[in-house]
């Protein structure tokens, strides 16, 4: 089945460490995104990317950094500089022509 | 911000009654799209509405659009247990937007009492 895969679907670090969120997709999809969301909150965009090796920056890009080295896989990197990052992370994409967004299941992050 | 804003935050039904669920936003947009998040999970596309459109429907949901107002509402009818989850609404800006630069709002809870 076509889908997108996000693990770790839980993650503990310790403060000061780097972690990578992976999101790997076959669902042939061009875009990449990934959101943030704390409780009782919309989601926020991080970064994005339409196409191999190339990405934006989103909304709330700082203590971030990604990569698209592939159409299928486009991890998140979450840096020491990054001064609050627990938090549940969303990787979604789409297709050529699409309207709407699909969902990996999530990362959860905590920084003990 | 272009944010959408949901109201209520959190609603609570019993089995069998219809839920609405209102959406609010500032800025013209393209589309607005509603989105289904079971507890934990990521989210799932429900419905989307175009900035043309007044309304639209699929299986039990009806979307509502006023352009005027800014506003949206959906309506689950007939709710269910299963339906329990948090919803939200997702606005895409005006001409040129980049599709993955929604704006969500931040949600909905509907819990539906069996």
């Amino acid at each position: 089945d076509g889908g997108i895969t996000q693990s770790p679907k839980y993650l503990f670090r310790k403060e000061g460490q780097n972690v990578t969120l992976s999101c790997e997709q076959n669902l042939n999809h061009d875009a990449m995104y990934w959101y943030r969301q704390d409780p009782g909150q919309g989601l926020r965009l991080i970064y994005y990317s339409q196409i191999v090796n190339d990405f934006q920056k989103g909304d709330i890009a700082e203590g971030y950094s990604v990569s698209r080295e592939k159409k299928e896989s486009f991890p998140l990197t979450v840096t020491s500089a990054q001064k609050n990052p627990t938090a549940f992370y969303l990787c979604a994409s789409h297709g050529q022509g699409a309207n709407v967004l699909t969902f990996g299941a999530g990362s959860r992050l905590t920084v003990l | 911000s272009q944010q959408g804003e949901e109201d209520p935050q959190a609603l609570s039904i019993q089995e069998g009654e219809n839920a609405t669920m209102n959406c609010s936003y500032k800025t013209s947009i393209n589309n607005l799209q509603w989105y289904r998040q079971n507890s934990g999970r990521g989210l799932v596309h429900l419905i989307l509405i175009r900035s043309n459109e007044r309304e639209k429907h699929s299986g039990r949901l009806r979307v509502t659009l006023d352009t005027s107002k800014k506003s949206s509402s959906l309506l689950i009818t007939a709710s269910r247990a299963a339906d329990t989850a948090s919803y939200f609404c997702a606005t895409l800006g005006g001409r040129g937007s980049t599709l993955g630069r929604l704006y969500f709002g931040r949600g909905t809870q509907l819990t539906v009492w069996p």
